[in-house]
């Protein structure tokens, strides 16, 4: 298994600004993903994040949007760039070891 | 296009009841099947998980049916209780560039009354 610590666990951000999402994972892993789960929804992967490669996106996902770093094997942080309400989410961090292993997820309110 | 279809969205299950929750998914190249629990507030938790050469897996009170020429699995939740009450996904996932990618079901809340 993998134990994976996300920051901040909850933010309320203003239209227009940025909220950069760290994820934690306790060893080392290859490969990271990002998620985005509505409320009572469920999860749409948003990037895969393969440690000193570019980020792969999904579909409807764009890199200009969502950044993604992975500067080593344990941590990846995602950027929700220029925000609107309708990216008020909970985003999810999770690690593949075996199989998929997810923090406790980011709650983002944009007003 | 949903490849993996979860029913039902929402069930009410008797303390000591049994819970079942179904799947069916159209991608024969998917050959990992995990189920995810997850409490309000917190990530999915890896529940129980099965391959597709095993026709059923228990852990507990937690059994995977899987039935490879339907394409169909299930998870069964024997004596359930209120602690059970969560909602869980299905997913199925297949090798991608060297890891397994995930698509998960739409989820079933569950609520376990006393």
């Amino acid at each position: 298994s993998a134990v994976i610590s996300q920051k901040p666990s909850r933010d309320i951000c203003q239209r227009g600004t940025s909220l950069t999402i760290q994820c934690q994972v306790d060893s080392q892993v290859t490969m990271m993903f990002w998620y985005r789960q509505q409320p009572g929804q469920s999860l749409t992967l948003i990037a895969t994040a393969n440690q000193g490669s570019e980020a792969t996106y999904e579909s409807g996902f764009v890199i200009d949007k969502f950044p993604i770093s992975r500067p080593n094997l344990t941590f990846s942080t995602l950027t929700v760039s220029n925000m609107s309400p309708e990216d008020s989410s909970i985003y999810l961090c999770s690690a593949y070891r075996g199989a998929q292993f997810f923090g406790p997820g980011t709650r983002l309110t944009v007003l | 296009q949903q490849q993996v279809k979860q029913s039902p969205q929402s069930l009410i299950v008797q303390k000591g009841g049994i819970s079942i929750i179904n799947c069916a998914y159209e991608n024969t190249a998917f050959d990992y099947f995990p189920w995810y629990q997850q409490f309000p507030g917190k990530g999915p938790a890896l529940l129980i998980a099965i391959r597709p050469d095993v026709s059923e897996k228990k852990e507990g009170r937690f059994t995977i049916s899987f039935n490879k020429s339907a394409k169909q699995f299930s998870l069964h939740i024997m004596d359930s209780q209120p602690g059970d009450s969560a909602t869980y996904f299905c997913a199925a996932s297949q090798n991608s560039g060297g890891y397994q990618k995930v698509t998960f079901g739409t989820g079933t809340k569950l609520q376990v009354i006393p």
